[in-house]
């Protein structure tokens, strides 16, 4: 069985430009969550998706944006891309009942 | 808000000795989830324990086992025989068990396996 799976693995952008990340949950995980691992800050929660809609949201901007698809994968938008955005962006899924979230092996974002 | 800290930033083992890794956290919450996870160079977060705040027996996966005290609110990890394959970041981690919540992280402890 296929675990949580993420592209790009390494994405470099500049200062001003939207990034894209891709998510694709284990087979029959109904929810997605996102989070931003930067350097020295720990893992922080961004997004939480399930079935289709924004069930929560951490302490981030709104040009943090994203989007669950009726297949459950997932996207995560970052707009006015910041050199503070440079990060481990992190993906996991889960289903109802399991309470264990499986993550993805990340994409690494870096702004220029 | 719960909090999780980890006071340990790095710790060393020589390789078949065991370790334990500390672990305490902030809730009001009486029923929630408790995680460590382990992420090796390969970024890739991998669970290693889980143990439910209402079971008072504490968790074990093969070498790995918890002490879990609730009224203490600590978490600690314990990695026994340790081998090199152990080296990697450990995240201890909170969720709350009311729905399927965000999950808290701690900052980690880095843990170096020493041949």
């Amino acid at each position: 069985e296929a675990g949580v799976t993420q592209s790009p693995t390494h994405l470099i952008k500049t200062r001003g430009q939207q990034a894209t990340l891709r998510c694709s949950p284990i087979s029959g995980h109904t929810s997605v969550y996102w989070y931003q691992q930067a350097l020295g800050l720990g893992l922080q929660f961004l997004l939480w998706y399930d079935e289709g809609e924004e069930r929560n949201r951490g302490n981030f901007p709104p040009r943090f944006s994203g989007r669950q698809f009726p297949n459950y994968s997932s996207e995560l938008n970052v707009n006015a891309l910041e050199l503070e955005d440079s990060a481990l962006y992190l993906c996991a899924s889960t289903f109802g009942g399991l309470n264990i979230q499986y993550f993805g092996a990340g994409t690494r974002l870096s702004v220029l | 808000a719960q909090t999780v800290t980890q006071s340990q930033p790095e710790m060393s083992v020589q390789e078949a000795e065991t370790v334990t890794l500390s672990c305490t956290y902030d809730t009001s919450e009486s029923n929630y989830y408790l995680f460590w996870y382990k992420q090796p160079p390969s970024r890739q977060m991998i669970l290693v324990i889980r143990q439910e705040a209402y079971k008072q027996q504490n968790a074990t996966e093969n070498r790995f086992s918890v002490n879990f005290q609730k009224a203490a609110k600590s978490f600690s990890l314990k990695i026994s025989d340790s081998q090199l394959g152990d080296t990697a970041m450990y995240f201890c981690a909170f969720m709350k068990a009311a729905s399927y919540d965000k999950v808290i992280f701690g900052p980690g402890t880095s843990l170096s396996v020493i041949p």
